[in-house]
């Protein structure tokens, strides 16, 4: 049974291009969570969706970001235009439910975005 | 908001030892699940330990457990019998059980780096 899967596992982009990480959630779940962890920091919650919805964006920058979770295929959060202080390390969680019952969130082994 | 509060940036323990982390966190939920969370080298991110707000038993997970005081909103880590493996950064995390838009997300602390010495 495969874990979260996110790639590209390293992305290298220079300031003022797109980039695009993907996340397939483990089989099964429906509930995806994109969180950043800038350098030295600790995870900071950007984007809850599930299939085909936005539930709760509260954590993503207001420009620029963006996230879609179609009801085929991975979960996208592209960032456009990018700047330096958007190198960070961007995780996907996925769980099988709305957090019921301490059904923990796994996480995929994130992508590191280094801006040039 | 909640807002979760790791003051140990890092800590450091002799092999076999014992070591606790300290985590503290600010809510006004009654209902709530507290986490830690490992993240080695590799970046990855494992689930040591969780625990239910409303159980007042502490958790364990062998050589892991937690002193979980509600009153307090204190939640520490304690590790028996250090093992070079787990040498890492350490991360506490809060996920509200009250419903609503937010339900499910997860805050988490600044983490602690933990080095275990041979």
């Amino acid at each position: 049974n495969a874990g979260v899967m996110q790639n590209p596992r390293h992305l290298v982009r220079r300031r003022g291009q797109e980039a695009r990480l993907r996340c397939s959630p483990m089989k099964g779940h429906s509930h995806v969570y994109w969180y950043r962890q800038l350098p030295e920091e600790g995870l900071k919650f950007m984007v809850y969706l599930q299939k085909e919805n936005i539930i709760d964006e509260s954590g993503m920058p207001k420009e620029r970001f963006s996230a879609e979770f179609p009801k085929e295929g991975p979960s996208i959060l592209r960032i456009q235009q990018v700047v330096r202080g958007d190198s960070a390390a961007y995780f996907c969680a996925s769980s099988p439910t709305q957090g019921a019952a301490l059904r923990p969130q796994h996480f995929g082994d994130g992508t590191r975005l280094s801006i040039l | 908001a909640q807002t979760v509060t790791q003051s140990q940036p890092e800590m450091s323990v002799q092999e076999a030892e014992t070591v606790t982390l300290s985590c503290t966190y600010d809510t006004s939920e009654s209902d709530y699940y507290l986490f830690w969370y490992k993240q080695p080298p590799s970046r990855q991110m494992i689930l040591v330990i969780r625990q239910e707000a409303y159980k007042q038993q502490n958790a364990t997970e062998n050589r892991f457990s937690v002193n979980f005081q509600k009153a307090a909103k204190s939640f520490s880590l304690k590790i028996s019998d250090s093992q070079l493996g787990d040498a890492a950064m350490y991360f506490c995390a809060y996920r509200s059980n009250a419903g609503g838009t937010s339900y499910g997300k997860l805050t988490f602390g600044q983490g602690t780096i933990l080095t275990v010495h041979p």
